[in-house]
């Protein structure tokens, strides 16, 4: 079965303390992986895709890399406004096109 | 703001009652997404449209109801709901389902928090 999961569950970091963000998948056969961010009472903002081991993508203070069975959102000197919860989520080739399977999410604190 | 949009952003009622969420995507996207969210719990699907026709029914209930009328518009009626119904019901849209990974992400509405009394 297709899972997703987060580590940890919730993070509380200084301003401008930087830290990584785990995500573990059991897929068969991914076609994808990716980060959103999520704001209380907001749906989740795009922020990444990633498609095959050793890629790389950065968007200000935040960049993400796979491998074949995780991924990591680095958060370089973080500040307030980058607290949020963070979902990872994947499409496996095997189960449907369709089906984007989201992890539990992190939830980030940075306190000023 | 987000491209997709969901109406009402807030929604009580009680378990006799029938309603509709609504969503509109005016970006061309031929894949829309109905999915529900509890609190500090991730996104679960609940149905997916591609090409205005169901593809994928997530074992929901039969209270839940979809409905594409176009390319741009997806609702969600409500009949006869529980307490537990409660949550945030998103909307999103995609290119298409062939090519989320490749040209088209998933893009979510803000939602609706639905209360059932």
């Amino acid at each position: 079965e297709d899972q997703v999961t987060q580590s940890p569950e919730a993070l509380r970091l200084q301003e401008g303390e930087s830290s990584s963000l785990n995500c573990s998948y059991t897929v068969s056969g991914l076609r994808g992986l990716f980060w959103y961010r999520q704001d209380p009472g907001k749906g989740p903002e795009f922020l990444f895709t990633l498609y095959s081991a050793g890629e790389e993508k950065e968007k200000e203070r935040l960049k993400a890399t796979l491998t074949k069975k995780e991924s990591f959102l680095h958060i370089t000197a973080p500040k307030p406004e980058d607290s949020a919860t963070y979902l990872c989520a994947v499409q496996a080739s095997l189960t449907s096109y369709d089906k984007v399977i989201f992890g539990p999410g992190t939830s980030l604190s940075v306190i000023p | 703001d987000t491209e997709v949009t969901q109406t009402p952003k807030h929604l009580v009622m009680g378990m006799t009652n029938k309603k509709s969420l609504k969503c509109e995507q005016h970006m061309g996207h031929r894949a829309m997404y109905w999915y529900k969210q509890k609190a500090k719990k991730p996104p679960e699907l609940m149905f997916v449209y591609s090409y205005e026709k169901l593809s994928i029914n997530e074992s929901v209930p039969s209270r839940f109801s979809p409905e594409c009328p176009n390319s741009s518009l997806l609702n969600l009626h409500l009949h006869a709901l529980q307490p537990e119904d409660s949550a945030l019901y998103l909307c999103a849209s995609s290119l298409n389902t062939e090519q989320i990974s490749y040209n088209s992400p998933l893009h979510f509405g803000n939602g609706t928090r639905l209360t059932v009394t």
